[in-house]
Order: C-alpha cells, then sequence, then structure tokens
C-alpha cells in the first residue's frame, strides 16, 4: 500500500466551478498534511497546509481533513485557467511524503 | 532573500556515468531534502541532511550519496547511471528536520537528469 494516495486524473472543471482534489494516506500517526501545486516544468510550491480535524480556508482554497478516516481533500472554489496544474498531496513524518498528484484542467 | 538554487539546470549523462547535483538552501533554512520526481509521479523521498549529516534515507541504493557543508549547502552524487535515473532532482530546504505548519519546505527549480 502506497503511504499517500491521491484520486486519480486528469481532473477537467469549467472555468468557476468547484474542484475537489482527494487523498488517503496510510500512517495513522501522521500530524500534518500540505498541498502543493506544480505547473508543467516547475518545481512544487505550497498552497497550504493542514494538522487539526476539520476545515481550513485560505481564499478560493480550503483544505478539509479527518484523521479518523486517513482522508485529506483540497477544494479550489471559482476555479480559474491560472489553477490548471498539477496539485500534490504530502504528509509529514520527518520527511514529506507525496502522492502521485492529481492533474487539474480548468477550461474557460 | 534568496530562495533555493540548484545547479546545474538541465544536465545529459551516459549509462555508467555519474553526476553531481548541487544545492544551496534558502537562507535561515538549516536542513537539506533531496527528491526524485519521474515524469507524471510525485516526488520521492531520497534523503535529508541536518548537521552535516545523514539523517532519514528513502528507498533509494547506495549509488545515491550525498554531502552537506558547514555553509548548509549540499551536494546529491549519483553513480554508475542507468537508464531509469532520468528524472527531475528536487533540492528543499527547512529549518530544523521537523516539518510543521510553521516549518514547511520550499523546494528550488530542480536539476533535470537525462541519462541516455
Amino acid at each position: 500500500q502506497k503511504e499517500v494516495e491521491q484520486n486519480s486524473g486528469p481532473l477537467s472543471v469549467p472555468e468557476g466551478a468547484i474542484a475537489s482534489l482527494n487523498c488517503t494516506y496510510s500512517d495513522r500517526g501522521s500530524q500534518s498534511f500540505f498541498w502543493y501545486r506544480q505547473y508543467s516544468g516547475k518545481s512544487p510550491e505550497l498552497i497550504m497546509f493542514i494538522y487539526s480535524n476539520g476545515d481550513k480556508e485560505d481564499g478560493r482554497f480550503t483544505a478539509q481533513l479527518n484523521k479518523a478516516s486517513q482522508y485529506v481533500s483540497l477544494l479550489i472554489r471559482d476555479s480559474q485557467p491560472s489553477d490548471s496544474a498539477t496539485y500534490l498531496c504530502a504528509v509529514n513524518d520527518y520527511k514529506l511524503s507525496f502522492g502521485a498528484g492529481t492533474t487539474v484542467t480548468v477550461r474557460a | 532573500d534568496a530562495g533555493v538554487t540548484q545547479s546545474p539546470t538541465h544536465l545529459i549523462k551516459t549509462r555508467g556515468q555519474q553526476v553531481t547535483l548541487r544545492c544551496s538552501p534558502k537562507s535561515g533554512h538549516d536542513t537539506v531534502s533531496w527528491y526524485q520526481q519521474a515524469l507524471g509521479q510525485g516526488p520521492q523521498f531520497i534523503f535529508q541532511y541536518y548537521e552535516e549529516e545523514e539523517r532519514q534515507r528513502g528507498n533509494f541504493p547506495d549509488r545515491f550519496s550525498g554531502h552537506q557543508f558547514p555553509n548548509y549547502s549540499s551536494e546529491l552524487n549519483v553513480n554508475a547511471l542507468l537508464l531509469g535515473d532520468s528524472a527531475l532532482y528536487l533540492c528543499a530546504s527547512s529549518f530544523r528536520q521537523v516539518l510543521s505548519g510553521a516549518n514547511v519546505l520550499t523546494f528550488g527549480a530542480g536539476s533535470r537528469l537525462t541519462v541516455l
């Protein structure tokens, strides 16, 4: 079983819609969780982190964490063409373990 | 404030050769982690250096080795290159080893290695 698994893409959404990205992790002891965005040919950049159960909002982005279900998600509201990228879920266990990523395409 | 810098940005090697990649961490950071990202995959953890010692290691063979210098910069060395080593090699820095919401990894632009 992979440490971090993300829902397979690609995910295509129309401009203005909500993009929903999911991630599950295997280590129940994991404490903090990160979402990175990676544009094609570029390095990952941090979008947001979460470490408490519930929701955390930052602008158009909302991260949701459910430790009991070992599940973390990212919602992108009012999706824009500039949001088209690969989104990487990462789990912290003294190193960051990344999922394979979900590629999102926002259609204008 | 300079971020994480890596060199070279691109390089081409042939099978069996050796390569050295270099990384300077973000100002104020003292921990360097190296990741390998194959095409279409997420970054895979290679190892982490803190206080000039390898502290954590992922599932990579001994052909992958590294070093951290007193100024916190780091090198990744790969010996006996294989075709499968072709990837984007990412260096990331942080302050101390423990990552938290307040202490996150900052990535460099990466070194793209092609092995022919």
